[in-house]
């Protein structure tokens, strides 16, 4: 079985600051990790993901993850906030050596960054 | 042109109706999902298609009932609507083959069903 957990049901920062969201994961074997992320009344968006290589993943907007597997993490991180960041992000996983290719995703984190 | 498109955005309608939300995908995947997204927002995988055929089948009510009359659609019928079907319902796409590398899901922007 697969799982994804973000601990964190909300997250607020000032607007330039760092920040971070948190995901850990449980997955037999070497994971695929992914962050998407969910604007009012949309679909989720692709963001950025791990599959293999270098631990630290850049991706959309300024975002970047970073592959931890000893921690099993994948915090999703950007040195500085925007407004328009504001958000639901989703921490996502699945494991390559199955059929399946629908994702596991965690409950999910708002983020809140105040001007 | 919208890459996934779920229609109606909205539905409004009465415990023990039946009612259907279809989807739509102009990207040429051969994979579709639906996913169910409480009000707590969680979400959760239903149903996958590839290429028509049914290959994830989660535990789903049997009143929910999936129907993908080609690769570019993936509707999803409803049966005896209870008010626990309340919630967000979106499709999903992606392409089978195309390596992990290059693995994403384009997510339609969701059709919010209520049961009265």
């Amino acid at each position: 079985a697969q799982s994804v957990a973000q601990p964190e049901d909300q997250v607020n920062v000032a607007e330039g600051n760092p920040l971070t969201v948190k995901c850990t994961y449980s997955v037999s074997g070497n994971p695929y990790l992914f962050w998407y992320v969910q604007y009012p009344n949309r679909g989720l968006q692709f963001l950025l993901k791990y599959i293999t290589g270098d631990n630290l993943v850049k991706g959309s907007y300024g975002f970047e993850a970073e592959f931890n597997k000893s921690q099993t993490s994948f915090h999703l991180k950007k040195p500085s906030a925007l407004v328009s960041d504001s958000a639901l992000y989703f921490c996502a996983v699945r494991a390559p050596d199955t059929g399946r290719r629908a994702l596991t995703f965690g409950s999910g984190t708002r983020l809140q960054v105040q001007p | 042109d919208t890459a996934v498109s779920q229609t109606p955005k909205y539905l409004v309608t009465q415990m023990g109706n039946d009612k259907s939300i279809k989807c739509e995908q102009n990207l040429g995947h051969d994979t579709m999902y639906w996913y169910k997204q409480d009000s707590k927002k969680f979400l959760k995988i239903m149903f996958s298609y590839n290429n028509k055929e049914l290959i994830i089948n989660e535990t789903v009510p049997n009143r929910f009932s999936p129907k993908s009359p080609d690769k570019a659609h993936l509707n999803l019928h409803i049966n005896s609507l209870e008010l626990g079907d309340s919630a967000v319902y979106f499709c999903a796409s992606s392409r089978a083959n195309q390596g992990p590398t290059n693995e994403k899901l384009f997510f339609g922007s969701g059709t919010q069903l209520s049961v009265l």
